[in-house]
């Protein structure tokens, strides 16, 4: 069965603390592993990853993946209070009749002023 | 920018009731998704599609069922509603194998009572 993991469940930091967000995945035909961000509604899209130790970045936000450990981590720096939100990694993979993406279980993330 | 459209966005039902959600993308993709979000859980695929006239079960399939006559269309529907289908449902497309970029619907949030 695919499984995708996040840890920690939910996180307290103050604004300026550097957090970091794991997913753990066991997959079969892995695609790639996306990262969202979720505030109040719809998850918004942060980063796709497909290949091993390239890292993606926007702003204080970076993403790196390892296929070898099945493994993602999602850092963000100098934490706003805006950053708070559930933050949501998928896997996607090639399923009976097509591609699917299984979401791990987010990690809740909250910062404080 | 209507981008993906979930109606209704409440709705609150009787044990029994049936209804069907409606999703509507007006970017032409291919690939249609129905998800279930519960506290704690993430994002459970309940059904999808990767073109117009076909579906697929997903992760949680039992007691919903789906159609997709029209490609832009893609229609989630509970025939006789459980207070275990509580729940927030999203719905998302894109344009190909989920190594593109997803967008999401708001969301309908299901009462079962």
């Amino acid at each position: 069965e695919d499984k995708v993991v996040q840890s920690p469940l939910s996180l307290v930091v103050h604004e300026g603390d550097t957090v970091t967000l794991n997913c753990s995945y066991e997959v079969t035909n892995f695609r790639s592993l996306l990262w969202y961000k979720q505030e109040k509604k719809a998850p918004t899209f942060l980063f796709m990853l497909t290949s091993s130790g390239i890292e993606k970045k926007s702003g204080r936000l970076s993403s790196i993946l390892d296929k070898k450990e099945l493994f993602s981590i999602l850092n963000i720096t100098a934490t706003q209070t805006g950053d708070s939100a559930i933050y949501l990694c998928a896997v996607e993979n090639f399923g009976g009749a097509g591609n699917m993406l299984t979401f791990g279980g987010g990690t809740r993330l909250m910062v404080k002023p | 920018n209507a981008g993906v459209t979930q109606t209704p966005k409440f709705r609150v039902l009787k044990t029994g009731q049936s209804m069907t959600l409606l999703c509507a993308q007006d970017m032409n993709h291919e690939y249609m998704y129905w998800y279930r979000q519960d506290p704690g859980m993430g994002l459970r695929l309940i059904h999808y599609s990767v073109g117009e006239g076909t579906t697929a079960k997903g992760e949680v399939p039992d007691g919903y069922n789906v159609s997709r006559l029209k490609k832009q269309n893609f229609l989630l529907g509970l025939e006789s509603a459980a207070p275990s289908q509580t729940s927030v449902y999203f719905c998302a497309s894109s344009p190909g194998p989920w190594g593109t970029e997803a967008f999401f619907g708001q969301g309908t949030r299901l009462t079962v009572v």
